[in-house]
């Protein structure tokens, strides 16, 4: 079964710094997603990755993806305190036929420092 | 336009009841996901449902169990209630197979 690894799971930063989350998957996949979970709320969509090289950005997050090394980074810039929250990276499951079932990572708490 | 939504948002049972939740997805979406986070477990997938098939199933025993409606509503059912299933119910829409899934805000399940 696909298995989805993220790192690290706890990340504190000072503001104005940059950071990276790595997100690795361990079969083939050809979606990957990006979520943010503030506390106590739902999950926010931020980014969605379907091709090798697929690469995008917002604000102050860029996400990629390399589907031969089974690698998702999202890459904080310069970090505000308003991104403190917990980032989930999300693989979509490709066997059986179609079919919207995702396989989540552990998340990464990001929380962001004055 | 509406975002999914989910009803109730919290719950309180007592182990051995049965629990209902519902899912309204996004107008026009015809997919729906439902998922369990704990923190110990983490998001873990329920089921899918799509067109009022089932789709997929988790590994989750049988005293979980769904349905989805023609007008895409969808509601999850729990029975014989443990303390292990008080848990944070999401349920996801989305368009089409490999879209974007938005999440509803949940419905919080205590058992107790």
């Amino acid at each position: 079964e696909l298995k989805v690894e993220q790192n690290p799971l706890f990340l504190s930063m000072q503001e104005g710094k940059n950071y990276t989350i790595y997100c690795n998957y361990s079969t083939t996949s050809d979606r990957l997603y990006w979520y943010r979970q503030d506390p106590g709320k739902s999950l926010e969509s931020l980014f969605v990755l379907l091709s090798n090289g697929a690469v995008k950005q917002e604000g102050r997050l860029m996400a990629s993806l390399d589907t031969k090394a089974r690698l998702s980074t999202l890459h904080i810039t310069a970090a505000v305190h308003d991104l403190s929250a917990t980032y989930f990276c999300a693989v979509g499951m490709n066997y059986g036929g179609a079919t919207n079932k995702l396989i989540f990572g552990t998340g990464t708490l990001l929380a962001v420092q004055p | 336009k509406a975002g999914v939504t989910q009803t109730p948002r919290y719950l309180i049972k007592t182990r051995g009841q049965q629990v209902t939740l519902s899912c309204s997805p996004i107008s026009g979406h015809r997919s729906v996901s439902w998922y369990q986070q704990t923190p110990g477990q983490g998001l873990q997938f329920l089921f899918e449902y799509f067109s009022e098939t089932q789709r997929n199933k988790g590994n989750f025993p049988g005293r979980f169990s769904g349905r989805q409606f023609s007008n895409s509503r969808s509601e999850m059912n729990v029975s014989t209630l443990e303390l292990g299933d008080s848990a944070l119910y999401l349920c996801a829409s989305s368009l089409q197979t490999k879209d974007i899934q938005y999440f509803g805000a949940g419905t919080r399940l205590s058992v107790l």
